[in-house]
């Protein structure tokens, strides 16, 4: 039982390019979330999904967008990457909506 | 406005020196606060879930308690290990997205 897994663990990016930041989880959850996190904030909400199929806006949104065509995957995809974009991401799932989020470890993204 | 204010934002104790950390919020109608740890170059680690005013949770040197305005992370006798950023969470009602995260405590516990 792996839990969240996120690739990669790190990355760099040029100014434009585009990346999908990769999230699967294994305890069937249902719910699962893209965070950011910027030093001395709070984790702030980029979407979430309810199931596979339906995905929603947090709210961070712009800049990026997911798919979750099956319950164990939800990727994150952004396009023409920007230095406002540089961040830590967590990916995290939970089974109810009021249980204890399950995060991955993170990928450190750098935009050059 | 719904906000979660945590303090101090970095705390630095001696081993064995107790002390605790707070989680303020202003939520109408809590449906939960969530505590996590979270270590370096690591996603957060849940702690403790409390739903209602007056309820505690404990788990070695941790006590979390629950209040209607806030809550509190008390760590006894904290040692080394206990360093990392603590942060609290706080799920309101209005939907699946209404968990909000507070910036967090960094702790640094010195031998």
């Amino acid at each position: 039982n792996a839990g969240v897994t996120q690739t990669p663990k790190f990355r760099i990016l040029k100014i434009g390019q585009s990346m999908t930041l990769q999230c699967a989880q294994d305890m069937n959850h249902n719910y699962m979330y893209w965070y950011r996190q910027d030093p001395g904030m709070g984790l702030k909400l980029i979407y979430y999904s309810v199931g596979a199929g339906i995905t929603d806006k947090g709210e961070v949104p712009n800049g990026y967008n997911v798919s979750r065509s099956t319950t164990e995957y939800f990727p994150l995809r952004l396009e023409l990457a920007a230095p406002s974009q540089t961040s830590v991401y967590f990916c995290a799932s939970r089974g109810q909506d009021n249980s204890p989020l399950h995060f991955g470890n993170g990928t450190r993204l750098t935009v050059t | 406005e719904d906000q979660v204010t945590q303090s101090p934002e970095a705390l630095r104790l001696q081993e064995g020196e107790s002390s605790s950390l707070n989680c303020s919020y202003t939520v109408s109608g809590l449906r939960g606060l969530f505590w996590y740890r979270q270590d370096p170059g690591k996603g957060p680690e849940f702690l403790f879930t409390l739903y209602s005013a007056g309820e505690e949770k404990e788990k070695e040197r941790l006590k979390a308690t629950l209040t209607k305005k806030e809550s509190f992370l008390h760590i006894t006798a904290p040692k080394p290990e206990d360093s990392a950023t603590y942060l609290c969470a706080v799920q309101a009602p209005g939907g699946y997205n209404k968990l909000i995260f507070g910036a967090g405590t960094r702790l640094a516990v010195h031998p």
